[in-house]
């Protein structure tokens, strides 16, 4: 079974400092992963997602980049980080049939 | 207009009651799951639909590929089953989140 580790689960960062949440899989190899990210009260918004080693598809232009340096490491990153930055960030993975999820990073830009 | 609609967005219901939430989508699928939500964040699977239906426990997901729709039903809600229910569907390699019903059932 496949197990998805997130850190940290919580994060306070100031207004223009880097981010950098990791997420990796055990489990399964070559696995789809996805970043979403969750704002107070809405559902969620999927950021990228990566079907392979150094293949980062994005759907939402923004303060954010992700990169997939290995098969089972998923890195979410900022260099400046922005108020509107504020929210769940869950790292997920799936095959098809199955789908796991991180239990995910609630990140406080102050 | 988002790909994947559910509704209601909030539904409260007694202990013991039906509950039925619904999800339409316009895009192209090959598959849809239904997911749980609970309040501390975490997110669990509960089916995986391709055609037809699927029952677990109390818990029972129809799919109508024909009409992009399908449903969660709850029979005999409980409180432990207040949480946010989220479709999702895979388009191409992507998954594609509906904005979820929140649920709350009390005793």
């Amino acid at each position: 079974s496949q197990t998805i580790h997130q850190w940290p689960a919580t994060l306070v960062q100031p207004v223009g400092s880097p981010l950098s949440l990791e997420c990796t899989v055990e489990g399964t190899s070559n696995p789809n992963l996805y970043w979403y990210r969750q704002a107070a009260g809405r559902g969620l918004q999927l950021l990228f997602y990566s079907v392979g080693i150094g293949q980062i598809s994005s759907e939402v232009p923004q303060n954010l980049s992700a990169s997939r340096p290995q098969d089972r490491q998923f890195i979410l990153s900022s260099k400046k980080l922005l108020l509107s930055d504020s929210g769940f960030y869950l790292c997920g993975s799936g095959v098809y049939e199955k789908l796991f999820f991180g239990s995910g990073t609630q990140l406080s830009v102050l | 207009k988002n790909e994947v609609e559910q509704s209601p967005q909030n539904l409260t219901a007694q202990e013991g009651e039906f509950i039925t939430i619904n999800c339409s989508y316009s895009v192209g699928i090959s598959a849809l799951h239904w997911l749980q939500q609970h309040p501390g964040g975490g997110i669990v699977s509960l089916f995986m639909l391709s055609s037809g239906k699927k029952k677990h426990g109390r818990l029972i997901a129809t799919i109508n590929i024909q009409e992009k729709h399908s449903s969660l039903h709850i029979t005999a809600s409980h409180p432990r089953d207040s949480a946010v229910y989220i479709c999702a569907v895979y388009n191409t390699d992507k998954l594609i989140f509906g904005t979820g019903t929140r649920l709350q059932v009390f005793p």
